[in-house]
């Protein structure tokens, strides 16, 4: 589990400057990732996805990049909003293995200014 | 994709009561389930994978006596919190597996705190 008592990395912007939230996955056999957006006080919210033969998706104003050689995710948001500020994480499975229970990474708290 | 719904989403108890809390798919027939656990700036905890009509399956280190589940129908599972401490304190969220084997959809999440 996560650590007790450490805080989630920030990151804070200015409104209309681009975001990048990175995450480091564990299972380098994982074929499928995701990324969260956590509101305050709700349920996570699926952002996007990408599987282990990719390396890059786009969905409207949001890219994941996937390096699979470091086991690095990454997220970015273009034109990032006051209403993108949330808690995300990413997320990593074994699809091919048959697990549909992602497990979740840290979170990085995003900070957007007005 | 799948509207899944909690109830309550706040709940303060005393220490030693139980709770139970409700997790509903509105719109979908959910064989699976799964709660989850979230302390304050951590990331989520699985707890337990709820089958409809068998018994949950817990991960490793939470207590299955402690942490009642029951999976009755295809639409609603609960999970009990019994005799709450004050470290039983957080946010739990349920989830439903949907259509694709990769496909959850997460509850709104219920706040406890144990006094």
């Amino acid at each position: 589990g996560e650590s007790v008592g450490l805080h989630l990395p920030t990151l804070s912007v200015q409104e209309g400057d681009n975001s990048i939230i990175n995450c480091a996955y564990s299972n380098s056999a994982s074929d499928y990732f995701i990324w969260y957006k956590q509101e305050s006080g709700k349920g996570p919210q699926f952002i996007i996805d990408i599987r282990s033969n990719m390396d890059k998706r786009q969905g409207q104003r949001v890219t994941v990049l996937l390096n699979k050689t470091v086991k690095h995710l990454s997220l970015q948001i273009a034109a990032t909003q006051p209403g993108d500020s949330a808690v995300y994480f990413c997320a990593e499975t074994l699809a091919s293995g048959g697990s549909y229970i992602p497990t979740f990474g840290r979170g990085t708290s995003l900070i957007v200014h007005p | 994709g799948a509207v899944v719904s909690q109830h309550p989403s706040r709940v303060i108890c005393k220490s030693g009561t139980s709770v139970k809390i409700e997790c509903r798919s509105l719109d979908f027939q959910a064989t699976t389930m799964f709660w989850y656990r979230q302390f304050p700036k951590q990331s989520l905890m699985l707890m337990a994978t709820s089958n409809e009509g068998s018994k949950a399956t817990y991960e490793q280190g939470v207590e299955k006596d402690k942490f009642l589940i029951n999976h009755a129908s295809l639409t609603l599972s609960t999970l009990t919190v019994t005799s709450a401490h004050p470290e039983d304190s957080s946010f739990y969220i349920c989830s439903v597996l949907g259509f694709g084997v990769n496909e959850q959809f997460f509850g709104p999440g219920t706040r406890l705190t144990v006094l």
